[in-house]
């Protein structure tokens, strides 16, 4: 079957560093998104990956390895509006976005 | 760019009665449009995709009778819950792309549904 993992929840300081993982397991592979979900609002696009390595978006990078089905969101120099869910979600080779639970991720002043 | 809209952002109905919910890309047009549905904590849901002027596609387990799905414009796709229960309260979200695979899908703010 198809699977996405990733921690339910993590915290993390204000001004740190925090690496969210997702681990996939789909029938085919055409890319991962990840999306922030502030609590009651929809998610919002943050990253797109299909080809192995890291994009930096600002204080935001995503990494991505084919091979070992893995992906990470790092979030640096954390501030407390990113407080929010953090959605992974593959993209099958029927171009269908399978979706993680999220992880809520708690800052701390 | 990509701004989708949704309206309306909250309705409190009555059961038995139906609500209609509109998603509409701004600013491009969407060739493939998503309904989705998200209990509290909980992931998102697909309910079913519509392509512009053909029936949607339900996912499994969704109702076609009581989920009614018209994706009748390029910018344009309604949700109508017909019969509403309280089982049926819930938050729901739709999302668009502009069309090719792999397009990044837009997600409008929501529309958070309570039947009494």
């Amino acid at each position: 079957g198809q699977n996405i993992d990733q921690p339910t929840e993590m915290t993390a300081t204000e001004g740190a560093i925090v690496q969210i993982n997702c681990t996939y397991q789909t029938s085919g592979f055409n890319g991962l998104f990840w999306y922030q979900q502030h609590a009651g609002e929809a998610p919002t696009f943050l990253s797109y990956n299909v080809l192995d390595g890291l994009e930096e978006k600002g204080r935001f990078s995503s990494f991505l390895s084919r091979s070992k089905g893995y992906s990470y969101l790092l979030l640096k120099e954390l501030q407390m509006k990113d407080s929010a869910s953090y959605l992974c979600a593959a993209l099958d080779s029927n171009y269908q976005l399978i979706w993680g639970a999220g992880t809520k991720l708690i800052i701390k002043p | 760019g990509a701004v989708v809209s949704q309206h309306p952002s909250r309705v409190i109905c009555k059961s038995g009665t139906s609500v209609k919910i509109e998603c509409r890309s701004l600013d491009f047009q969407a060739t493939t449009m998503f309904w989705y549905r998200q209990f509290p904590k909980q992931s998102l849901m697909l309910m079913a995709t519509s392509n512009e002027g053909s029936k949607a596609t339900y996912e499994q387990g969704v109702e076609k009778d009581k989920f009614l799905i018209n994706h009748a414009s390029l910018t344009l796709s309604t949700l109508t819950v017909t019969s509403a229960h309280p089982e049926d309260s819930s938050f729901y979200i739709c999302s668009a792309k502009t069309g090719g695979e792999g397009e990044t899908q837009y997600f409008g703010p929501g529309t958070r549904l309570l039947v009494l």
